[in-house]
C-alpha cells in the first residue's frame, strides 16, 4: 500500500531560525515527490517537484533532498520568517501517464514565532 | 493569486442534495485537477481532466463526477451529498509537459 509519513506532525521555531521537514514513503513506481505549502484556507502552493535523479532542489530559501534509495525526502528552511507558518505537505506521484497515484502525507504544521 | 479560479466560495446544503463547483484554470492551462480537503482524510485528489477529456482519476466517489468545456473551465458535480463530504474543494491547473499544478482559492462545502 502507497504510504507517505511526515514529521514532526507540528514544528514551532523562532524567526530567523532554521529548520527541516521530513517526509518517508513507500510508493512504487516511484515518479515524482513534491512539497507544497498551504497557509490556512487556501490552496497549496507548489515549492518543489524532484523526479528520481534529482538530489536537491532549491527554491529560495527552500531547498528539498531526495534520497530514493532510502525513500526519504527532507524540506530545509532557511532564516525562517513569520510568513513560513503555514501546513507543508509532501506528495508522492506512483506511475506516469494516465495511470498514476497521487499519495499524499499529513502535513507538517509549522508555525514560526517572533 | 494563482490565476485559477473557484466558484462558489462557500456552499451550505443539506444531505441528499446535489452541487455544482465550477473552476476557471489559468490562461493557457490545458490540464484541470480537482482535490478534496477535509480534516480526517486530508488532500485527496479526484480526477484530472486534459483539454476536456478525462485524464486520470483517483479517489473520486461514484457520486461525484466532473467534466471540462471546450472553453476550458470545468464542473464538480456532487450529488447525494452525505455529512463527510463536508470539505475544501480545490480545483488546480497545469501546462502541457509540466508537472507544476496551480491551485485556486477553493469552494468550501458545508453538508447539514
Amino acid at each position: 500500500k502507497n504510504q507517505v509519513e511526515q514529521s514532526p506532525q507540528s514544528l514551532i521555531i523562532l524567526e530567523g531560525k532554521n529548520c527541516t521537514l521530513q517526509c518517508n514513503y513507500t510508493v512504487s513506481p516511484f515518479s515524482n515527490l513534491r512539497w507544497y505549502k498551504q497557509d490556512t484556507g487556501r490552496g497549496p502552493v507548489s515549492l518543489t517537484i524532484m523526479t528520481f535523479s534529482e538530489n536537491t532542489k532549491s527554491n529560495g530559501r527552500y531547498t528539498a533532498t531526495l534520497d530514493a534509495d532510502t525513500k526519504q525526502s527532507s524540506l530545509h528552511i532557511t532564516a525562517s520568517q513569520l510568513s513560513d507558518s503555514a501546513s507543508y505537505i509532501c506528495v508522492v506521484r506512483a506511475g506516469g501517464g494516465s495511470n498514476y497515484k497521487l499519495t499524499f502525507g499529513k502535513g507538517t504544521l509549522l508555525t514560526v514565532n517572533p | 493569486d494563482s490565476g485559477v479560479t473557484q466558484t462558489p466560495k462557500h456552499l451550505i446544503t443539506a444531505t441528499g442534495q446535489r452541487v455544482t463547483l465550477r473552476c476557471s484554470p489559468r490562461s493557457g492551462d490545458l490540464s484541470v485537477y480537482w482535490y478534496q480537503q477535509s480534516l480526517d482524510q486530508g488532500l485527496q485528489f479526484l480526477i484530472q481532466y486534459y483539454n476536456g477529456e478525462e485524464r486520470a482519476k483517483g479517489n473520486i466517489l461514484e457520486r461525484f463526477s466532473a467534466q471540462q468545456f471546450p472553453d476550458l473551465h470545468s464542473e464538480l458535480n456532487l450529488s447525494s451529498l452525505e455529512l463527510g463530504d463536508s470539505a475544501l474543494y480545490f480545483c488546480a491547473s497545469g501546462r502541457r509537459g509540466t508537472e507544476t499544478q496551480y491551485f485556486g482559492p477553493g469552494t468550501r462545502l458545508l453538508v447539514l
